[in-house]
């Protein structure tokens, strides 16, 4: 069965500095793996996915996501934070079947003036 | 627009009560999903469905029922058999095949 690691609860950056939100997965195949965030109370927006192909992604809100096959990783990056990013985000993996997706546990993004 | 709709909000229970979430959509979507979200714990999968009239458990299912009798609509009962009920719960839709799930507002339970 597929999985997801994300191996930082919480991650403080001070507005307008660099984040990268680490992702590690588990699956046999090549996985479909995404980016969704959340705010407080509320449901989950897509931020990007990656299927296949260029293994660099671009998303909303000035989101990227690098796919490393080698490392099982899919990092989450953005080159400057800004207030409004401060929220849940989850990474998560699809093996291709109808039984939907594996989310982690999720990284909580503190910003600081 | 369109999207997918929970109500209520907020619901209270109380114990050895069964109680309905709603989840409405209006895109067209095939598949409907239900996660629980728990502090620390992430999202983990309830009950799935890809047809009408059909449906599937998923990891977490125990205490828990659904029904799809309308492609729109997907909802889930919280039974009385489910030992730890207070979560909050996300419905989520997608097209077959695509992982790109719209997901609803969410519902918060709270048994007391």
């Amino acid at each position: 069965a597929q999985s997801v690691t994300q191996p930082d609860i919480h991650i403080t950056v001070s507005e307008g500095a660099s984040l990268e939100l680490r992702c590690n997965y588990s699956y046999g195949a090549t996985p479909y793996l995404f980016w969704y965030v959340q705010s407080p109370g509320q449901g989950l927006q897509l931020l990007l996915k990656y299927f296949s192909g260029d293994t660099l992604v671009q998303g909303i809100k000035g989101f990227e996501a690098e796919f490393k096959r080698s490392q099982s990783s899919f990092n989450l990056r953005k080159p400057s934070v800004h207030w409004s990013d401060a929220a849940e985000y989850f990474c998560a993996v699809a093996g291709g079947g109808a039984d939907g997706l594996t989310f982690g546990k999720g990284t909580h993004l503190i910003i600081q003036p | 627009d369109g999207g997918i709709t929970q109500s209520p909000k907020y619901l209270f229970r109380k114990e050895g009560q069964n109680v309905t979430l709603s989840c409405e959509q209006n895109l067209n979507h095939d598949a409907m999903y239900w996660y629980r979200q728990d502090p620390g714990q992430g999202l983990r999968l309830i009950y799935y469905s890809q047809i009408v009239n059909d449906f599937q458990k998923g990891d977490i299912a125990e205490g828990y029922s659904v029904s799809r009798e309308k492609k729109e609509s997907f909802p889930l009962t919280v039974t009385s058999a489910q030992k730890n009920p207070t979560a909050f719960y996300l419905c989520a839709s997608s097209v077959q095949g695509n992982y790109g799930y719209t997901f609803g507002s969410g519902t918060r339970l709270t048994v007391v």
